[in-house]
């Protein structure tokens, strides 16, 4: 039963160009949406992360866009750079928990 | 900023070893978990524990199991290794509100 359902699985993007990672979830609990970042060789990193009263959230380059209706949230990163090739993953939190449901992951190629 | 060290990079055992992972944090967190990362299927909570001798089974706790002797140090065991847990395993425990540290993971390869 996979509850986040993550799109596409892999992801190729010329640098400068806006590359966008969507995830879908059942789980109505969900209170928390994390968002993780592998670089190759590493463990992954929390990039960003967006409760579902907001619809947006930007830090830099990195937006999360939540549409808590469609039960959907996506990545967006903008001018994407070759430094940001590595893999992502989106992932939800039940209230109370402190454990993610992950999708499976996306692997971001950007082009120089 | 916590910091979690798992002891190996790479790892490569034959078939039917017994295998110790190990990982260790510096800032005396209660949960600790194990992670396998496989292409194509993500991540895959194995176990988890939230205090010293407690664990709890993850997602896919077949073959393996776990130590928790003290707080910082969190062992995954594959009692007699198969080849279909060659994998990467990630060590992990949380850090901040509800976020993630994890460590910087152990390939094994079992042949």
């Amino acid at each position: 039963q996979q509850q986040v359902k993550q799109s596409p699985q892999s992801l190729i993007v010329q640098k400068g160009g806006i590359s966008i990672i969507n995830c879908a979830y059942e789980n109505t609990a969900f209170d928390y949406f994390p968002w993780y970042q592998q670089f190759p060789g590493k463990g992954p990193a929390l990039l960003i992360a967006i409760r579902p009263d907001v619809s947006e959230k930007k830090e830099g380059r990195f937006t999360i866009s939540f549409n808590k209706s469609a039960k959907q949230f996506s990545l967006h990163i903008m001018d994407s750079q070759p430094g940001d090739s590595a893999t992502y993953f989106c992932a939800g939190i039940s209230g109370g928990s402190y454990i993610p449901t992950f999708g499976r992951g996306t692997s971001l190629i950007v082009h120089p | 900023d916590v910091k979690v060290t798992q002891s190996s990079r790479y790892l490569v055992k034959r078939t039917g070893e017994k295998v110790f992972l190990e990982c260790v944090q510096d800032m005396d967190h209660e949960n600790m978990f194990w992670y396998r990362q496989d292409p194509g299927l993500g991540l895959r909570l194995i176990y988890f524990s939230y205090d010293v001798k407690m664990k709890e089974k993850g997602d896919i706790p077949e073959g393996y199991s776990v130590s928790r002797e003290k707080k910082e140090r969190f062992s995954l065991i594959l009692e007699s290794a198969s080849t279909n847990q060659t994998s990467m395993y990630l060590c992990a425990t949380i850090s901040g509100t509800r976020g993630y540290t994890f460590g910087s993971g152990t390939r094994l390869t079992v042949v």
